[in-house]
């Protein structure tokens, strides 16, 4: 299995500021023959069903504010809002999709406001 | 808009099975990959399997023995059959859609139903 780590486990940035977040693959989700990152980031808020933000590790999803971005290659990857709104308030999960055996996601970072 | 609504028994007891079904509105179930992710507080996030259109699936091993899931194109439905559920199973079930040519990276989600096993 591939084991997902994600740090900090939560995170207080103050508004406008920038936070960070940090996921780490036990192996590499880096799939040669096509040089992609089987990563992708969600967005949990309470009481909803996670968000895909970020696929392919750093291509946003449709209609995601420009503040999120993904980067990162082969274990170690890292989203990053850029200008935190208070909207952003969720718990963040990596999941890689390289796979085919079992999809894993990280435990999640709590990130709140300061 | 797509949109997805599990639905099925939140009760369920030791031992028996765990059946939820997935309606999909707003787009049709053919040409996508369908999973059953569940969610509790021990364990975070976890796949349980997919099913494509045509029938074929895939499972996470740690439930292979237990499950099964379906699709049903003519009713625009997926199903997820879990059998000798413990207090482990209890968690929140969703129903998801995955990208178009996409296996396993997730862009549609049921609002879940929260299933307990006792």
């Amino acid at each position: 299995d591939i084991v997902m780590t994600q740090s900090p486990d939560s995170l207080a940035v103050s508004l406008g500021e920038r936070a960070t977040i940090n996921c780490k693959s036990s192996q590499s989700v880096l799939y040669s023959s096509n040089n992609k990152n089987y990563l992708a980031w969600y967005q949990q808020k309470p009481g909803q069903p996670p968000k895909l933000l970020i696929y392919w590790a750093s291509t946003r999803e449709s209609g995601v504010p420009d503040r999120f971005s993904g980067s990162g290659s082969g274990t170690d990857f890292t989203l990053t809002i850029s200008s935190l709104q208070a909207e952003d308030v969720a718990v963040y999960y990596c999941q890689q999709y390289y796979s085919t055996l079992l999809y894993t996601f990280g435990q999640g970072t709590k990130l709140e406001i300061k | 808009q797509v949109q997805l609504q599990e639905s099925g028994p939140r009760l369920v007891k030791p031992s028996e099975t765990l059946s939820l079904t997935c309606t999909v509105s707003g787009d049709s179930i053919s040409s996508y990959y369908w999973s059953w992710i569940r969610q509790s507080p021990g364990k975070g996030l976890e796949w349980i399997g997919y099913t494509y259109y045509s029938g074929s699936t895939n499972y996470n091993p740690s439930v292979k023995s237990r499950v099964t899931i379906s699709v049903d194109t003519s009713k625009n439905q997926l199903s997820l059959r879990l059998n000798s559920v413990t207090a482990a199973d209890t968690a929140v079930y969703y129903c998801v859609r995955s990208k178009r040519n996409m296996v396993a990276t997730f862009d549609y989600w049921g609002q879940g139903t929260l299933v307990t096993v006792s």
